[in-house]
């Protein structure tokens, strides 16, 4: 049972610069999150994905878009860098509906620099 | 808003003895708390969580979570700790549609 993977692991970028990370959610999971933690700080929320549509958004700019396939995977755009997006990028995934647990389970991750 | 507090950026433990990690929570409503482990340059790793029930939850790894209502306390604990669980934990609470809050997370170092 696959769990919930992430490409890439790590990227180097420039300020202005466009990224896209992606996310394949744990096998018979249809909803996608997204958190970003800053060095030293934990996971802040970016959004969350299901059935295809922005469900939920936290504080972050324009800037941070993203996408759910019908596959449920996702996908996570990031406009203009700053310095400040330097971070490590978590995807965690869930499930809705009468077979709901209510934990997330989180992939590794996506390093992000920003130079 | 819903939030969760860890007071200690560090607990330090030796191989064997117990060990408690720290979790205040602030909610309106019945709380949904969570447990995650975070290793060195790895994601979270889910293990425990507290959504209604008896107030001592067991998890993965040994580990088991106390929930106080009255005291809005959800500590970690282990009986016996050991070098492996040398990690940062993060307290989580869950909000509407799993949105988790987390805590800024205890760093904790266990000692041969």
């Amino acid at each position: 049972d696959a769990g919930v993977t992430q490409s890439p692991t790590h990227l180097i970028k420039t300020r202005g610069q466009q990224v896209t990370l992606r996310c394949s959610p744990k096998s018979g999971h249809d909803t996608v999150s997204w958190y970003q933690q800053a060095l030293g700080q934990g996971p802040q929320f970016i959004f969350q994905y299901y059935e295809e549509e922005e469900r939920q958004r936290g504080n972050f700019p324009d800037r941070f878009s993203g996408h759910q396939f019908p596959n449920y995977s996702s996908e996570l755009n990031v406009n203009a860098l700053l310095l400040g997006d330097s971070a490590l990028y978590l995807c965690a995934s869930s499930l809705q509906g009468v077979r709901r647990t209510g934990e997330l389970f989180f992939g590794e991750g996506s390093r992000l620099t920003v130079l | 808003a819903q939030s969760v507090a860890q007071p200690e950026d560090q607990v330090n433990v030796a191989e064997g003895n117990p060990l408690t990690v720290k979790c205040t929570y602030s909610v309106s409503g019945n709380p949904y708390l969570f447990w995650y482990v975070q290793y060195p340059n790895r994601g979270l790793q889910f293990l425990l969580k507290y959504i209604t029930g008896d107030n001592l939850v067991k998890g993965s790894y040994g580990f088991e979570a106390e929930f106080n209502k009255s005291q809005t306390s959800f500590h970690l604990k282990k009986p016996s700790a050991l070098v492996s669980d040398s990690a940062l934990y993060f307290c989580a609470v869950r909000e509407a549609t799993d949105k988790l809050i987390f805590g800024t997370g205890t760093r904790l170092q266990v000692f041969p």
